[in-house]
């Protein structure tokens, strides 16, 4: 496709399920990110792949957290255990890095509601 | 850790004003600055991105200057219209190949 998409659009669960959440970024993209909106804060950084170099996990909030990257394209994002805590707006984005340019095109999200 | 702060939180104008949004970053190593909107319920839409080398982008009625050593940044909207209405949020890329973001201003441009 033409932009990222991502999957579902909406995912509502009981507190203590486990959830997929799925990044397709656009095509030819080396880099993913994951990024998490809450209700009145800030986005914040979650997860960064590149290519097959070792992705920076240093925004996951906790351990329950986890994300891999099949084959250098679709992303899966996998909370644990969920809690309460974890509602909140999970974001995709890919990017093409160049040299001093770094532009990120983010997917429509996923909204997450933990009950 | 750099900090990201976005001035006002929410504006209203009137449709044909011009206005100017503003950002501002703790860590002036960056390498680029990024302007996204949001419309509600929906994802980020890239706007501009303003390399650190680099003084100002523009696009259509839209332009974004850097000041990387003030921490600065604007978005001028020239002519506002209704369509413009949506959160405008600021991003600094700052070496660790993550965004980081200001918590947006929501702009209303009323008809």
């Amino acid at each position: 496709g033409a932009g990222v998409s991502q999957s579902p659009s909406n995912k509502v669960t009981e507190k203590g399920k486990d959830v997929e959440l799925r990044c397709d970024p656009i095509s030819g993209h080396t880099a993913l990110y994951w990024y998490r909106q809450s209700l009145g804060q800030g986005l914040e950084f979650l997860i960064y792949f590149q290519g097959n170099s070792a992705p920076d996990k240093s925004g996951l909030p906790s351990d329950r957290f986890s994300a891999e990257r099949t084959g250098g394209s679709v992303s899966t994002l996998t909370i644990q255990r969920t809690q309460q805590e974890d509602s909140a707006v999970y974001l995709c984005a890919s990017s093409l890095p160049l040299t001093g340019a770094n532009e990120q095109f983010f997917g429509p999200g996923t909204r997450l509601t933990v009950l | 850790k750099q900090e990201v702060t976005q001035i006002p939180a929410a504006l209203s104008v009137p449709e044909g004003e011009n206005l100017v949004l503003n950002c501002s970053f703790t860590d002036s190593a960056i390498y680029n600055l990024q302007w996204f909107r949001q419309d509600p319920g929906k994802g980020l839409t890239s706007l501009l991105l303003i390399q650190s080398s680099q003084r100002e982008q523009t696009s259509g009625r839209l332009n974004a200057s850097l000041d990387k050593s003030s921490g600065r940044s604007t978005l001028y909207i020239a002519a506002s219209q209704p369509g413009d209405s949506a959160t405008y949020l600021c991003a600094v890329e700052a070496g660790a190949n993550n965004l980081f973001f200001g918590t947006g201003t929501r702009l209303t441009v009323i008809p």
